[in-house]
């Protein structure tokens, strides 16, 4: 199956902790986003990258760190640092070209206890 | 002002309405424009481009405006599963892109 896949659905934490979230793609596009919905609210970016071992930081990038080591996979780690972490998280991918569509993976749905 | 602004309703209207919303984006360098729909706590999908000659998939129609720096959506005949958030989007300079809101929609039958 092509598309993108988001790990877990749903993730519990404690306070405290940091925590991956995964973000994997067959689709072969070039970039990928991160993107963080609150209840009743946009979409705001955390992180984009647009090649292998490149990244920039979005609008809110505070507490959040990402890597890009392949070109598949754009893993991004919510840490203690973050202040309000619980949110939808929305991962997304296009092909590098600037009309290029993009399209989203499933979400995971992260709560700190 | 922010960069894209929409109503963000909800719009209520019943089952065969015509609805239409509007998006204003701020930054006049601004080449790609899109509608996505969003159901409630899914990801949100493309529901189609924008183009500078308008463009029709069906039921909807997409216009865009470049002097006024505006984006319109028009639903017709609307159908019970169209209930949805629909969300403007403007590319940033091809690097990225910046996302309204959202306007929520409630067909009703």
């Amino acid at each position: 199956d092509g598309g993108i896949t988001q790990s877990p659905k749903y993730l519990f934490r404690k306070e405290g902790q940091n925590v991956t979230l995964s973000c994997e793609q067959n689709l072969n596009h070039d970039a990928m986003y991160w993107y963080r919905q609150d209840p009743g609210q946009g979409l705001r970016l955390i992180y984009y990258s647009q090649i292998v071992n490149d990244f920039q930081k979005g609008d809110i990038a505070e507490g959040y760190s990402v890597s890009r080591e392949k070109k598949e996979s754009f893993p991004l780690t919510v840490t203690s640092a973050q202040k309000n972490p619980t949110a939808f998280y929305l991962c997304a991918t296009k092909w590098r070209g600037a009309t290029d569509t993009q399209y989203f993976g499933p979400g995971t749905r992260l709560t700190v206890l | 002002r922010k960069e894209v602004e929409q109503d963000p309703g909800p719009f209520n209207v019943p089952e065969g309405a015509t609805v239409a919303f509007n998006c204003t984006y701020s930054n006049s360098a601004s080449q790609s424009f899109f509608w996505y729909r969003q159901d409630c706590r899914k990801e949100p999908k493309l529901l189609m481009s924008v183009y500078s000659s308008g463009n029709e998939d069906g039921r909807f129609t997409a216009q865009l405006n470049r002097a006024s720096q505006y984006i319109s959506l028009l639903i017709r005949d609307s159908k019970l599963s169209d209930s949805a958030t629909y969300l403007c989007v403007v590319d940033n300079y091809g690097q990225n892109f910046v996302f309204g809101p959202g306007t929520r929609l409630s067909v009703l039958p």
